[in-house]
Parts: structure tokens; C-alpha cells; sequence
């Protein structure tokens, strides 16, 4: 049982590439979200899922795309990076009857020049 | 504006002694609170919550308090240990949502000198 799993564990862009950062959980969990961590502001929601072919915007979706096609993935496109992305990236994932304790995996680092 | 706060950016204590970790929030519509605890380089895992129904809830050395009507939190935890040094965000969710609408403090990193 791997939990969520995030790959990659780090990634430099320059501005104006794209990229998909990649999220899978194996606990057949059904909520799935994406965080971007940035010094003094914690954890802000970009992006949720409360079910395969269900997606909704989080506080900060600019810049951001997701699909949910299968429980087990969920995706995390940029479209045109900038530097203001820079940051960690968190996946997290809940389910069945503590829907609030969401787990997270181990992050992706995010640099954009 | 931020609706969850987390004043104190970071709070040394000695080992053995209480370490108290504070939030506020603005939000009259949070009903449920958490507590997660992150290390370097990994994610954030999850640590104690509260209902909005509650004042109180313990688990082993940590205990979380919920005073609603000053819209704040604590995290006491006796007795500190240094494995406990990490950061600490504190975390709310409104009413009647599924729980993927959390809304993160900035954290609190806690060192726990022996």
C-alpha cells in the first residue's frame, strides 16, 4: 500500500513550458486535491475532485488544469509556466468515513526561470 | 485576506516542558478543525481534529481546544519531545463540505531542544 504518490520529486522549467505533475493513491479513496505550498502562506487549495470525472476550482486555479478520467489518478497540467509558479506542489487524497483527514504525498519541487 | 492564522512563525521549547501552537480564524462557517505536522522534504500528515461541537479532543500527548466564540485554536503538546520538532499548520473546513476545502494557517515550526 503506496499511499499517494507524486512524481517527479523535482522539476526546473523555463517560462512559458508546460508540464503535467503526476498523482496516483491506491486506497480507492474518492476526494482528491492539489496544494501549492509557498513560504508564510501554508498550504492553498488549487484544484479538487470528489470523484472520477468531477473537478472544481480550489483559491488559486489560474494557470492550472485537471482531469480525474479514473479514482486512482489525477493530473495537475500547467499550461504556460511562469515564475510565479515556482513553489511545492502537495497531492492529497480522502475517503470513506473521515473525509476531512486527508493524506498527502511527498511533494513536488517546482522552479521556474 | 486570510481566514485561518497562525501568528507565532516558529516556537522553541525545552523537552519534557508544554509546547502550545495557536490558530485563529475569521470564518464564522468553519465546523471542523485540523492539526497536521510536516517534516522537511515530505507531505503533511495528519495529527488530531476537532468538531465545531466539541471544546476539547485528546489523543495521547496531544490535545486540541476549540473556543468558537474567540474563533481560536491551541495545540498543547505534554510532554514535548524532540521528534516533535517540525512544522505544524493548522487547517478548517466549512460546513456541509465533503472536506477537500481546507483552508491552511502559514505554520508554526516548533523546536523541541533536549
Amino acid at each position: 500500500n503506496a499511499g499517494v504518490t507524486q512524481t517527479p520529486k523535482f522539476q526546473v522549467l523555463k517560462t512559458g513550458q508546460s508540464m503535467t505533475l503526476q498523482c496516483a493513491q491506491d486506497m480507492n479513496h474518492e476526494y482528491m486535491s492539489w496544494y501549492r505550498q509557498d513560504p508564510g502562506m501554508g498550504l492553498r487549495l488549487i484544484h479538487y475532485s470528489v470523484g472520477a470525472g468531477i473537478t472544481d476550482q480550489g483559491e488559486v486555479p489560474n494557470g492550472y488544469n485537471v482531469s480525474r478520467s479514473t479514482t486512482e489518478d489525477f493530473p495537475l497540467r500547467l499550461l504556460s509556466a511562469a515564475p510565479s509558479q515556482t513553489s511545492v506542489y502537495f497531492c492529497a487524497s480522502s475517503g470513506g468515513m473521515l473525509l476531512y483527514e486527508q493524506y498527502f504525498g511527498p511533494g513536488t519541487r517546482l522552479t521556474v526561470t | 485576506d486570510q481566514q485561518v492564522k497562525q501568528n507565532s512563525p516558529s516556537l522553541s521549547v525545552q523537552e519534557g516542558r508544554i509546547s502550545i501552537l495557536n490558530c485563529d480564524y475569521t470564518n464564522s462557517m468553519f465546523d471542523y478543525f485540523l492539526w497536521y505536522k510536516k517534516y522537511p522534504a515530505e507531505g503533511p500528515t495528519f495529527l488530531i481534529s476537532i468538531s465545531s461541537i466539541k471544546d476539547k479532543n485528546e489523543d495521547g500527548r496531544f490535545t486540541v481546544f476549540l473556543n468558537k466564540s474567540a474563533k481560536h485554536l491551541s495545540l498543547h503538546i505534554v510532554p514535548s519531545q524532540p521528534g516533535d520538532s517540525a512544522v505544524y499548520f493548522c487547517a478548517a473546513s466549512p460546513k456541509d463540505d465533503a472536506g477537500n476545502m481546507l483552508t491552511f494557517g502559514g505554520g508554526t515550526r516548533l523546536m523541541v531542544k533536549p
